[in-house]
């Protein structure tokens, strides 16, 4: 049982828009920056967003973050099988005194 | 290149203890807080420690407190996490990552994992 509440998976055609979200509570999400993590079968996880919406370099505009209270939303536009992964939100839990993730969420390509 | 190498992974017995390093290179090792997350069979991330850029502040999950102990040699850009009496449930691929901002759980980049195996 993760602290941050994920969608198990999510699927969409080539070329659709998919949203992915993250719930939490004021603990964490609502009050602290949110990260994404993008993960492929048998490879370590990467970083895809910090600070709730910003993409390092190397990342695509079709990703994009977004926050609104105690939840937050990954978006992938454009969607391409090469984007079927898993993906992970994570942030700060300022009561826990611990970093939290969410449980990830299987993106499927159809 | 920034690059995290996880070694001492392996197959215990439960109650039994394993030292897992992380070899860091490509950035200045000294200055960054780093961290050990963990993926569960399930596939599952848990975030397990923290440690600051000169072990003035370090942090634990519940689930560890009290068993493993997380420390770094900065002159040796290693980091290193202590496990003891390990359980079934500590059935993971461990890796080290550098923090770029903890409160923001910003992680990056990640080492490639290694695996422990807790079976009796």
């Amino acid at each position: 049982q993760s602290v941050l509440t994920q969608p198990p998976s999510v699927s969409a055609a080539p070329g659709q828009r998919v949203t992915i979200s993250c719930s939490g509570t004021s603990s964490n999400i609502e009050n602290h920056y949110v990260s994404w993590y993008q993960q492929f079968p048998g490879s370590a996880p990467k970083l895809l967003l910090y600070d709730n919406n910003k993409r390092p370099s190397e990342i695509p505009d079709r990703f994009s973050g977004s926050k609104s209270g105690t939840s937050a939303t990954l978006g992938i536009t454009e969607l391409q099988t090469g984007d079927e992964a898993h993906y992970y939100c994570g942030t700060w839990d300022s009561s826990l005194r611990a970093g939290v993730f969410g449980g990830g969420t299987k993106l499927t390509v159809l | 290149e920034m690059q995290l190498v996880e070694s001492g992974g392996g197959l215990v017995k439960p109650g039994g203890s394993l030292r897992l390093s992380c070899a860091a290179s490509g950035f200045t090792f000294r200055h960054f807080t780093m961290t050990w997350v963990r993926q569960t069979p399930g596939m599952r991330l848990e975030w397990l420690s923290s440690i600051s850029a000169t072990s003035s502040d370090i942090y634990y999950a519940d689930s560890v407190k009290g068993r493993f102990t997380i420390s770094r040699d900065n002159p040796k850009n290693s980091l290193s996490l202590h496990m003891n009496a390990l359980r079934v449930e500590d059935t993971a691929i461990y890796f080290c990552a550098r923090v770029v901002s903890l409160e923001a759980g910003w992680f990056d980049p990640w080492g490639q994992g290694t695996q422990v195996t807790v079976s009796p």
